[in-house]
């Protein structure tokens, strides 16, 4: 099995743009959650979905995120405008129903 | 208060050495509770449960004090390739239920040779 799929694995971009990360959860887990990751706050959970519908979005920091699935193997993160404070290691994760959670390698976003 | 709560080491421990960390948690709700390791510039991965009667897989061994809310991971023998940042993690439904994860920030742990 190929794992969580994450990419880009690095993203630099400047403040204002937009920056969209992508996913592709393991194969027939019906779980999927974006984290984000920085040394001051550790790993927080921004939003996760069950079968392709978001469940608990409580942990997007604004407006300036959005998460969607469009389906069972894709999911996206989008930030716009981007800003410096969201410089993070973002993770994709995934799982069956009451199985462990599998980790993506992650995306390392700079906003300068 | 941090939901889950680590000391942040670092942990510098000769090869060899046992060493401990310990984590607390603020939710006396919580159900089921996790150590998992993360090494630099990696994912993190799921190193093991930690069931209420204590339980020990191989060098490792986890404990979890319900009173007084907090979980421990005991390394003996440590290697060099334990050398790694280990997250408590703290879930409020029952063991890998539907509830989010709850990390703490990690305790870094560096094994001297």
């Amino acid at each position: 099995d190929a794992g969580v799929i994450q990419s880009p694995r690095h993203e630099v971009t400047e403040m204002g743009q937009e920056v969209t990360l992508r996913c592709k959860p393991i194969s027939g887990h019906d779980y999927l959650f974006w984290y984000r990751q920085t040394m001051m706050r550790g790993l927080e959970l921004l939003i996760y979905f069950n079968n392709n519908v978001p469940i608990d979005d409580s942990g997007m920091p604004e407006d300036r995120f959005s998460a969607k699935m469009p389906n069972a193997s894709f999911s996206t993160l989008k930030i716009q405008p981007s800003e410096p404070r969201d410089s993070a290691v973002y993770f994709c994760a995934s799982r069956r129903i009451n199985e462990k959670l599998f980790f993506g390698s992650g995306t390392q976003l700079s906003v300068l | 208060r941090k939901e889950v709560e680590q000391d942040p080491g670092p942990f510098n421990v000769p090869e060899g050495a046992t060493v401990a960390f310990n984590c607390t948690y603020s939710n006396s709700a919580s159900q089921s509770f996790f150590w998992y390791r993360q090494d630099c510039r990696k994912e993190p991965k799921l190193l093991m449960s930690v069931y209420s009667s204590g339980n020990e897989d191989g060098r490792f061994t986890a404990q979890l004090n319900r009173a007084s809310q907090y979980i421990s991971l005991l390394i003996r023998d440590s290697k060099l390739s334990d050398s790694a940042t280990y997250l408590c993690v703290v879930n409020k439904g029952s063991n890998f239920g539907n509830e989010k994860l709850t990390f703490g920030t990690g305790t870094r742990l560096t094994i001297i040779p």
